[in-house]
């Protein structure tokens, strides 16, 4: 059964804290990427990697970092200089120059 | 890229054909139009793309102009089901790498 999994649904942190979302995909795709998306609103990336070991910011990326070390896997950490990190995370995957699917998504709080 | 611009909202009722219009005054050449669906707390799903006149799958069509300033999702007969919010999206895939913008989108809202 294929496609994007994001894990946990819900997290909950304390200011100050890093916390580290997981993103993994069996869709062999190449292409992953990071999006929050605050209510109300539209999705805004913070995060693209084309590749295994390369990753580009997008408009969001200050307060954000990510690795790409498997084809699979594009885990990003909320850090603490993020100034407003309670949000609605979305990773998304896709065939380079194909349509992106996205995961189910991961609930932030920080308080 | 190419900003778009969309209804915020819009109201229908079952059985009734749904239409949303988007648009993107400064598409480029190499340009494709993408639609999404997304309902609350999950992903974005992909619904349909194009680049020109006319393409239709086996739950909405998409409408394009020659001159591809606006493009139009039409959704047949919808459903309680369909109530979303419809993100409009103009991008390229230059440099091997799709690069999407999403807007605040359409909230569609289905009646009985």
């Amino acid at each position: 059964d294929g496609g994007i999994t994001q894990s946990p649904k819900y997290l909950f942190r304390k200011e100050g804290q890093n916390v580290t979302l997981s993103c993994e995909q069996n869709l062999n795709h190449d292409a992953m990427y990071w999006y929050r998306q605050d209510p109300g609103q539209g999705l805004r990336l913070i995060y693209y990697s084309q590749i295994v070991n390369d990753f580009q910011k997008g408009d969001i990326a200050e307060g954000y970092s990510v690795s790409r070390e498997k084809k699979e896997s594009f885990p990003l950490t909320v850090t603490s200089a993020q100034k407003n990190p309670t949000a609605f995370y979305l990773c998304a995957s896709s065939i380079v120059g194909d349509e992106q699917y996205f995961g189910p998504g991961t609930r932030l709080t920080v308080t | 890229l190419a900003k778009t611009t969309q209804p915020i909202s819009m109201d229908s009722y079952e059985g009734q054909e749904v239409n949303i219009t988007c648009s993107h005054n400064n598409i480029a050449t190499n340009d494709y139009i993408t639609w999404y669906q997304q309902f609350p707390s999950q992903g974005p799903r992909f619904i349909i793309q194009g680049y020109k006149t006319k393409v239709t799958n086996e739950v909405a069509s998409l409408f394009i102009p020659a001159d591809r300033k606006s493009s139009t999702l039409s959704l047949p007969r919808v459903s309680l089901s369909d109530t979303a919010v419809y993100y409009c999206l103009v991008g390229s895939f230059s440099g091997g790498y799709n690069k999407l913008i999403f807007g605040a989108g359409t909230r569609l809202a289905v009646h009985p």
